[in-house]
């Protein structure tokens, strides 16, 4: 399972209300990713780090702030939590396996936002 | 953005027979890796197979295989002898070959479910 665990594993909040998702590995890795999940959709990146401090958006960035001040560490913070924002969130780390980087997954988040 | 498509939402098979998953996708890199990943009930993210799009060879995992068409941009799973435990959504995935963010492009994904 690479390391990676996600807290909380379920959670529910009110719109309007601020939700911080923690990603923790084990192993150093330098790439860690939010990604989330919705029906009709896959999965798709919100923000990705490719070191400590350093973060960039994905293709879902809107509503949605990331930090990572220690390796093990990569958090993903709703400023102010949407019903849009409703989905099950997973954290990715890529590892290097032979020849290319390959993803591994956490257990993911399920976040509820009524 | 590459786009990667799975046009079948839902899929079924007896045990121990053959199911094939199809996957096309959208891009203009000549270099990429294709990724099959597995989602259990668990809700777990499971790599099952990866495919460089620079070998011309098909990839095996003991019962996954890949039809690996690059002319076409279509990349389809196929599961022999099928078992209760591959009940499941599977994802194909894009990776660029370029250095820089590795992130996955997913499909939609196709529920499989396995008829005893």
């Amino acid at each position: 399972d690479a390391g990676i665990t996600q807290s909380p594993r379920h959670k529910v909040t009110e719109t309007g209300t601020p939700v911080t998702l923690r990603c923790h590995q084990t192993e150093n890795h330098r790439y860690m990713y939010w990604y989330r999940q919705d029906p009709g959709h896959g999965l798709r990146l919100i923000h990705y780090s490719y070191g400590v401090k350093d973060t960039d958006k994905g293709e879902v960035s809107d509503g949605y702030s990331v930090s990572r001040s220690k390796t093990e560490d990569f958090l993903l913070t709703l400023e102010s939590a949407t019903s849009s924002q409703t989905s099950v969130y997973f954290c990715a780390i890529s590892e290097w396996q032979g020849n290319t980087y390959e993803q591994y997954f956490g257990p993911g988040t399920r976040l509820t936002v009524t | 953005a590459q786009t990667v498509t799975q046009s079948q939402p839902e899929m079924s098979v007896q045990e121990a027979e053959t199911v094939t998953l199809s996957c096309t996708y959208d891009t203009s890199e000549s270099d990429y890796y294709l990724f099959w990943y597995k989602q259990p009930p668990s809700r777990q993210m499971i790599l099952v197979i990866r495919q460089e799009a620079y070998k011309q060879q098909n990839a095996t995992e003991n019962r996954f295989s890949v039809n690996f068409q690059k002319a076409a941009k279509s990349f389809s799973l196929k599961i022999s002898d099928s078992q209760l435990g591959d009940a499941a959504m599977y994802f194909c995935a894009y990776r660029s070959y370029q250095t820089g963010a590795n992130n996955l492009f997913f499909g939609t994904g196709t529920r499989l479910t396995v008829i005893p």
